[in-house]
């Protein structure tokens, strides 16, 4: 049973606009959410995160919303960029000692940013 | 070499062979782990090394059989697989207790794409 889902599995965005990524999940011990950015032969790189008591984080051109009462969280890109194009994955983690080692992930979604 | 890198990058093995996976990073972090990517599935974690002892088995079958010799080097060897098994394998690593109660940042390598056949 997946813990975290990603439901679009592509999502095509004209550059300039806004892309909305979501993710949906159905542990309510979760407490940080993440997003990591993937290119093809690279590894996920971490991108942006989130605490479960904040609803709202921003770091540049990238926001991450987090809907608790929902268990639903975005990732916003304004404006979207051609490099923007690559694959998705939210996360999740619960808490553990001095940090934390296991990540749920959700199945990715493909953003393409269409020049 | 800079980061976590991983060979080999491809991989093809029959179900009788016995092949290892090699992970390395350069980031002087303390925790490592292996990862499992199926096709249209999430990743999906394997093991986790702490300071190189394994402190998470997530059910892995034992025809997977990881080794942390030290903080820099992680592998995974691979005997009689299934064709089940062909996945792409990615390694990570991170410093563990830094964070302040937020997730460690995993730093991950490119990974190892197995096929068994």
């Amino acid at each position: 049973d997946q813990q975290v889902k990603q439901n679009s599995p592509s999502l095509s965005v004209q550059e300039g606009r806004i892309s909305i990524l979501n993710c949906d999940y159905t542990n309510s011990m979760f407490d940080y959410f993440l997003w990591y950015k993937k290119y093809p032969a690279e590894g996920p790189t971490f991108l942006i995160s989130i605490s479960s008591i904040k609803d709202k984080n921003e770091d540049g051109r990238f926001t991450v919303f987090l809907n608790k009462s929902a268990k639903h969280l975005s990732l916003h890109i304004v404006p979207s960029q051609p490099g923007d194009s690559a694959v998705y994955f939210c996360a999740a983690s619960t808490y553990q000692n001095f940090g934390n080692e296991k990540l749920t992930f959700g199945t990715g979604t493909r953003l393409t940013i269409i020049p | 070499e800079t980061g976590v890198t991983q060979t080999p990058r491809h991989l093809v093995m029959g179900m009788t062979n016995k092949k290892s996976l090699k992970c390395e990073q350069h980031l002087g972090h303390n925790a490592m782990y292996w990862y499992k990517q199926s096709a249209k599935k999430p990743l999906e974690l394997m093991f986790v090394y702490n300071f190189k002892e394994q402190t998470e088995n997530n059910s892995v079958p034992s025809r997977f059989s990881p080794e942390c010799p030290n903080s820099s080097h992680l592998f995974l060897h691979l005997h009689t697989l299934q064709p089940e098994d062909s996945a792409l394998y990615l390694c990570a690593s991170s410093q563990r207790g830094t964070s302040g109660g937020a997730p460690d940042t995993q730093y991950f390598g490119p990974g190892t794409r197995l096929t068994v056949l």
